[in-house]
């Protein structure tokens, strides 16, 4: 199956500091990534969805100069966390989609995640 | 918001078959049906998605009924690695995929 792969799976900063994560598919293509947040014990939250070469469509809520994302190719995404804060403290988690049978359908890969934990 | 309901919870005994059911009653024509797990601290994993027919692959079946508003999930021979939560969603073409509470199955040895 398809491969996601996100660096780094785990991350400590000091509150203020800014924290990018990589989202990479490894043999494929993805038509879209997306960003998701997951808090403990809860379910996973879309945060955005990234379309390469344009711009994210954040979620209501979710606040887009605080959580950028880039998407520079069809292979790679990232977000950056500015300024973080303790609330920031999370599971994020990315997925990369592939289109099948003419959009028909979007079959999602989802990376292992990253845990940030910020003091 | 999710438009599947599932049970908060479930437990199965190790080797015995772990069916958890799922209800989409507004589900739309063209909707598929889609089946993700998530063991504690890892991403989603895909088991297996339907949209009319009962489909079976090497992790899973998957029964959908005639009127497609509720679907079930069977692993025919649990095993302890398969405790996780499990997630029942529904995804038509490039539609975001929306994530409910999820099943968090047990399974007992």
């Amino acid at each position: 199956g398809a491969v996601v792969s996100q660096h780094p799976s785990w991350v400590i900063c000091k509150s203020g500091t800014s924290v990018k994560i990589e989202c990479r598919s490894l043999d494929f293509q993805a038509t879209t990534m997306f960003w998701y947040r997951q808090f403990p014990k809860q379910s996973l939250m879309l945060m955005a969805t990234s379309n390469e070469g344009s711009k994210a469509t954040y979620e209501q809520g979710v606040e887009k100069d605080k959580f950028l994302i880039n998407h520079a190719s069809l292979t790679l995404s990232t977000l950056t966390v500015t300024s973080a804060h303790p609330e920031d403290s999370s599971f994020y988690i990315c997925s990369a989609s592939i289109a099948f049978g003419g959009n028909s359908y979007n079959e999602q890969f989802f990376g292992p995640g990253t845990r940030l934990t910020v003091l | 918001d999710a438009k599947t309901t599932q049970p908060t919870s479930m437990d199965c005994a190790e080797g015995r078959a772990a069916n958890l059911p799922c209800n989409h009653s507004t589900i739309s024509g063209n909707e598929y049906v889609y089946w993700y797990r998530q063991i504690h601290s890892q991403g989603p994993q895909y088991i297996i998605h339907g949209l009319k027919n009962n489909e079976t692959n090497e992790m899973a079946s998957l029964i959908i009924t005639e009127d497609r508003k509720s679907s079930t999930l069977i692993l025919p021979h649990a095993t302890l690695r398969d405790t996780a939560v499990y997630y029942c969603t529904l995804i038509r073409g490039a539609q975001k995929l929306v994530f409910g509470q999820g099943t968090r199955l047990t399974i007992n040895p």
